[in-house]
Formats: C-alpha cells, sequence, structure tokens
C-alpha cells in the first residue's frame, strides 16, 4: 500500500511569512510523529498524535509552532511568522500502536528553506 | 534522561570490507534498540530493531546488530559493504512508557570503490 506522503516537497519562503506542511499517513496507522533535522544533524521530535488522545507536544521549539490531525488521517504542522533557524527538513512518521514499541515508517520530509 | 551517543560522524570504508557502526544509549530500563538508514533525499527506512530475546538480531540488507547491556550499546554491523550501502545512519532508543524514541546524530558512511 501506499507509504506515508508528505507535501510540499520542497517550499522557499521569506522570513515572517507563515508556513503550512501536510503529512498524510499510512492508513490505519494511528500515531503519527513529527520531527525536525537540520543540515548535518539527527532527528528533533516535535510532536506525537496517538489516536484521540491529547498529543505530546513536549518537543515544540516555540510558540509560533503547532499541529494538528483530525482523528487519524492528515495532519498538518504551521509554523507562524518563519525565522531563518526554521530552515530543516521536516519529517513525518506513522505507525500502528502506541508508543515506541511499534517501528514508525517515515516520509521524504519537507524541505523548507527561510530566505 | 534517554540518550543516544553515535561517536562516529563520518566512516569511509572499501567496498567489500566490514563495517561496524558504533551506538551507545542511557536508558534506566531496558530500552527499545533501532537502528534507521537515511538515503540522501528521502526519509528514513527501518533496518532493524531490539525489544528482548536475543541479542544479536538479524535486519534487512544483510545487516545485524549486537545489543550488549553492560556496555549500553547496540552497534550496527555488516560483513561486507556494498556501494549502495553510502547513507546516513541512525541509532534510535526509545521505550515502553514513553510516547517517543531519541535519535542518535547519525553516522554518514561512505563507500570507497
Amino acid at each position: 500500500g501506499a507509504g506515508v506522503s508528505q507535501s510540499p516537497s520542497n517550499k522557499v519562503t521569506e522570513k515572517g511569512k507563515d508556513v503550512e506542511l501536510r503529512c498524510d499517513p499510512i492508513s490505519g496507522h494511528t500515531a503519527l510523529y513529527w520531527y525536525r533535522q537540520r543540515l548535518g544533524q539527527g532527528l528533533e521530535f516535535l510532536i506525537y498524535f496517538q489516536g484521540n488522545s491529547a498529543p505530546d507536544k513536549s518537543g515544540l521549539p516555540s510558540d509560533r509552532f503547532s499541529a494538528e490531525r483530525t482523528g487519524e488521517s492528515v495532519s498538518t504542522l504551521t509554523i507562524q511568522r518563519t525565522q531563518q533557524e526554521d530552515s530543516a527538513v521536516y519529517l513525518c512518521a506513522s505507525s500502528n500502536g502506541q508508543g515506541t514499541s511499534q517501528p514508525q515508517h517515515f516520509g521524504d520530509g519537507t524541505r523548507l528553506s527561510i530566505l | 534522561a534517554q540518550s543516544v551517543t553515535q561517536p562516529d560522524i563520518h566512516i569511509t570504508v572499501s567496498e567489500g570490507a566490514s563495517l561496524e557502526l558504533r551506538c551507545n544509549y542511557s536508558y534506566g530500563a531496558t530500552p527499545y534498540l533501532f537502528w534507521y538508514v537515511q538515503s540522501p533525499g528521502q526519509g528514513l527506512q527501518l533496518l532493524l530493531k531490539y525489544f528482548s530475546g536475543d541479542t544479536l538480531v538479524q535486519g534487512i540488507k544483510g545487516f545485524e546488530a549486537e545489543f550488549k547491556r553492560s556496555q549500553s550499546s547496540f552497534n550496527l554491523r555488516k560483513p561486507s559493504v556494498h556501494w549502495s550501502d553510502a547513507a546516513e545512519y541512525f541509532c534510535a532508543v526509545g521505550a515502553s512508557s514513553a510516547s517517543k524514541i531519541i535519535f542518535g546524530s547519525g553516522t554518514r558512511l561512505s563507500i570507497r570503490p
């Protein structure tokens, strides 16, 4: 079946603009994760959704970052008033189950460049 | 707190040579341990995972990893690398009680022809 799909694949925007990134998880996967990957670095956890539970937002770096997910479907990550340090690849992953026992399936990411 | 250390930022090996990528973790309980591979411009793909049982786990693409509790290590190995193995490799740790896994900073593998 289809894997995790992210759009857009690339986004270039001016500093101060808002951006919205989209993630379509694998159908039936209850868990969804957002990560940030700066150039040459590892993955930085941002937020985790599990079913209808309250999301774990502990990784969001500032109040400019927010994310939503409707049920067990699409999620959007919104960055308001973008700054140059927001430039990174934003990766989405989904898994079937709760907690970390199930492997995460990753999308190819959205490469965000802030001018 | 959980943490993962990959001490080698970049490794170059010759095609056909053996490979070992190091991973050390810090966690109070028995962790879930993972190795992922990331090819350029792509997301991460799971190579293998360890939850419990046999400490030597086999993964895809001929990779294996060994969990050593006494050394807090989970090193990735391959007996003979292929040019297509050139990629970034990430070690990660999680727990049944946790909602997220922690990734290491990655090791970039280059293959010398």
